[in-house]
């Protein structure tokens, strides 16, 4: 496989489950990013890890729990979630994390759907 | 506060032109960037502007003008398959991407 793979696509859950969300880059980037995805508002940066750190937490509630195990996956625990949390999750990717580079593109993935009830 | 601005939503007949415009206000500007997302997928990218100018790729362009603090994406020869959101995002002096709320393009035969 190529490029940035993120499952499952589609995930319902309920507020009390507990859920993770997976991310899987084979590009050989060295940063992966979280992000939420509302309709009509902007990209929402979640989490941002550079080499296995993380490196960014952007005042995400605590009931968003993110795991790096290695440069190539990326996980988002997910616990008591709220029904405003239901969004569309992207994971992305990039050669370095953005303070490297101006020019630091970002592959994303397709996304999982996430629907709180 | 910094912001990005674009349309909500543009309609355009297949085979015509369009310009979608992106305005911002940031800290700093280290690069401005156009993605497309078709409904259901990946973002992916289409270019990045540093330098004012125009920057033609294929049937795609985008232009900076970083006195004005604004910027276009101009398709031509539209088609259907151009039926997509577009977003904008600009790296601010922390290296940070502060995005748009995207501009879904719907194209009409």
């Amino acid at each position: 496989e190529t490029g940035v793979t993120q499952t499952p696509r589609h995930l319902v859950m309920g507020m009390t489950n507990k859920k993770s969300l997976k991310c899987e880059q084979h590009l050989g980037h060295n940063a992966m990013y979280w992000y939420k995805q509302s309709a009509k508002k902007p990209l929402e940066l979640m989490f941002v890890y550079s080499l296995e750190e993380r490196v960014e937490n952007n005042s995400v509630p605590s009931r968003f729990s993110p795991e790096c195990p290695n440069s190539s996956h990326l996980f988002l625990h997910l616990h008591t979630l709220q029904p405003e949390d239901s969004a569309l999750y992207l994971c992305a990717s990039s050669p370095g994390e953005s303070s490297s580079s101006g020019a630091n593109v970002l592959t994303f993935g397709a996304g999982s759907r996430l629907t709180v009830l | 506060g910094q912001n990005i601005d674009q349309p909500t939503e543009m309609t355009a007949t297949e085979g015509a032109i369009v310009q979608i415009n992106c305005t911002y206000q940031t800290s700093g500007f280290n690069g401005l960037f156009w993605y497309q997302q078709h409904a259901g997928e990946a973002p992916t990218f289409l270019s990045y502007n540093v330098l004012d100018g125009l920057e033609e790729k294929g049937r795609f362009s985008s232009f900076l003008s970083r006195s004005k603090g604004y910027s276009y994406l101009l398709l031509k020869e539209l088609q259907m398959k151009d039926s997509a959101s577009y977003l904008c995002a600009v790296m601010d002096s922390n290296y940070q991407l502060i995005w748009g709320a995207g501009t879904k393009l719907i194209i009409k035969p």
